[in-house]
């Protein structure tokens, strides 16, 4: 079965800091993997996603991820912190890879971004 | 562009009560899912709807869950009777389509508290 870690359940850095948030999958199937911001009283957002193309991910607000397969990791990174990256991250992985609807995910269960100026 | 519109933001019920939360997708999206996001973990899929129809319930507790999109727009979540663990923020979705590359737009969700 397929399922998510996401180790830390709260990280804090300072502003201008690097942000490396760590999510490691595992999966019966090549995974689909994704990275979703969360905002005070808002819904998720999607950051970016893997899907067996680029092993490094770019997504929005200056955030990439890379693909380990030998490492079943997906770590979220930044090189520099920004005040309004405080948010709560989840992971997550399609367990039915290529050809599941993409609303179907398995979420890990989150940690928590503080940036302290 | 509207996002997806979810109601009430709010609701306090005491156990074995009756709650219902309504959902609007963005106008065009055929794809909506219900989550719970229960405090402390990530957002489980209760639901996913086509147009009108259920495309996935497996984990939508139907003894006392229900869900409906009777004319392939808007949506209702209920539950019947309420339990404590039911407690949780519900979350609806919707996209164009439901394939794996069809991008996902959130609602700010509904936080219910069972007393």
């Amino acid at each position: 079965a397929q399922s998510v870690t996401q180790l830390g359940s709260h990280v804090s850095v300072s502003e201008g800091a690097l942000v490396l948030l760590r999510c490691n999958y595992s999966s019966s199937v090549p995974p689909y993997l994704f990275w979703y911001v969360q905002y005070p009283n808002q819904g998720l957002q999607l950051l970016l996603k893997y899907t067996s193309a680029a092993t490094l991910v770019k997504g929005i607000n200056g955030f990439e991820a890379e693909f380990k397969k030998s490492e079943t990791s997906f770590h979220l990174t930044k090189p520099s912190a920004h005040m309004s990256d405080a948010a709560e991250y989840f992971c997550a992985v399609n367990p039915r890879g290529y050809g599941g609807s993409q609303g179907n995910l398995i979420f890990g269960k989150g940690t928590k971004l503080s940036v302290k100026p | 562009e509207a996002g997806v519109a979810q109601s009430p933001r709010y609701k306090i019920i005491e156990k074995r009560q009756s709650v219902a939360f309504w959902c609007n997708p963005i106008s065009g999206h055929a794809t909506l899912y219900w989550y719970q996001q229960i405090l402390g973990q990530g957002p489980k899929l209760l639901i996913q709807f086509q147009n009108n129809g259920v495309v996935d319930d497996s984990q939508l507790p139907k003894d006392r869950f229900s869900a409906e999109r009777l004319k392939g727009v808007d949506s209702t979540l209920k539950i019947q009777p309420a339990k404590l663990e039911d407690s949780a923020v519900y979350l609806c979705a919707s996209s164009l389509g439901a394939g794996w590359n069809e991008k996902l737009f959130f609602g700010s969700g509904t936080q219910l508290s069972v007393l």
